[in-house]
C-alpha cells in the first residue's frame, strides 16, 4: 500500500520569507499524481498544486512551487513571499492512476508578522 | 457559480440515532467521495462513487451508508452502528475516478450529544 509521510508536524515562518514543507511517499508505481492541499482555519480543503509523475518539470502556481524528486520519492512544497493568509494545515497526497487519494498527516504552517 | 455544497455545517446526533449529511455538486463530475477527518489527522476515505447508481466502500466504511441516485448528489448516513462518529466530514468530487483532481466541499462537523 502507498504511504505518504510528512515529517514536520509544525513549522513557522516570518511574513515575506520562504518556507519549504517536506513530503516523501512510498510506491513501486511509475505513473501517479501528487498533490498539495491547504486547509485554513475555515477547514475548507483547497488545492494548492498538482504534479504528474511523468512530467520532469516541477509544477508552479504563483508563489507556490514544488521540488519533485522521483527517484528519491520526494515532493516538497516551497512557499515564497509568505503571507499571513498562508497560515494553514498543508497536506501532501498521492494518487496511483486508477486508485484512491492517500493523504499524509499534515504540517501546520504558521506565518508570523 | 460551480461548486460543492455540504449541509448542514454543524450536526448533532443523539445516541442510537441515524443522521444524514448532504453533499451536492454542480460541476458535472462523475466521481464523488466522502472523507472523515479526526483532530490533527489526515483524511480517511469512507465511501466513493465512480458513477451514478454505483458506489464502493473505502477504508473505514463500517457504520456508514451512502446512495448515488443522481449525478449531483451523494448523501452520507451515519448509522447508530458507528460508535465514534464525532469528526469533520468532507465531501469531494472529480471529473472521473483515479486520475483527476478532487475538489472539496466546506465540510460538516458532526458532534454526539
Amino acid at each position: 500500500a502507498q504511504t505518504v509521510t510528512q515529517s514536520q508536524p509544525e513549522m513557522s515562518v516570518q511574513e515575506a520569507e520562504t518556507v519549504t514543507l517536506s513530503c516523501t511517499y512510498d510506491t513501486s508505481e511509475s505513473n501517479y499524481y501528487l498533490f498539495w492541499y491547504k486547509q485554513p482555519p475555515s477547514r475548507q480543503m483547497i488545492l494548492v498544486i498538482r504534479q504528474e509523475a511523468y512530467k520532469q518539470q516541477n509544477a508552479t502556481e504563483n508563489r507556490f512551487s514544488v521540488n519533485f524528486q522521483k527517484a528519491a520519492k520526494s515532493f516538497s512544497l516551497k512557499i515564497s513571499d509568505s503571507q499571513l493568509g498562508d497560515t494553514a494545515m498543508y497536506f501532501c497526497a498521492f494518487m496511483k492512476v486508477g486508485n484512491k487519494l492517500v493523504f499524509g498527516a499534515g504540517t501546520i504552517l504558521r506565518v508570523k508578522s | 457559480d460551480g461548486g460543492i455544497t455540504q449541509s448542514p455545517k454543524y450536526l448533532f446526533r443523539k445516541e442510537g440515532q441515524n443522521v444524514t449529511l448532504s453533499c451536492e455538486q454542480n460541476l458535472n463530475h462523475d466521481a464523488m467521495y466522502w472523507y472523515r477527518q479526526d483532530p490533527g489527522q489526515g483524511l480517511r476515505l469512507i465511501y466513493y462513487s465512480q458513477i451514478v447508481n454505483d458506489f464502493q466502500k473505502g477504508d473505514i466504511a463500517e457504520g456508514y451508508s451512502v446512495s448515488r441516485e443522481k449525478k449531483e448528489s451523494f448523501p452520507l448516513t451515519v448509522t447508530s452502528a458507528q460508535k465514534n462518529p464525532t469528526a469533520f466530514y468532507l465531501c469531494a468530487s472529480s471529473i472521473n475516478w483515479g486520475r483527476e483532481t478532487q475538489y472539496f466541499g466546506p465540510g460538516t462537523r458532526l458532534l454526539v450529544l
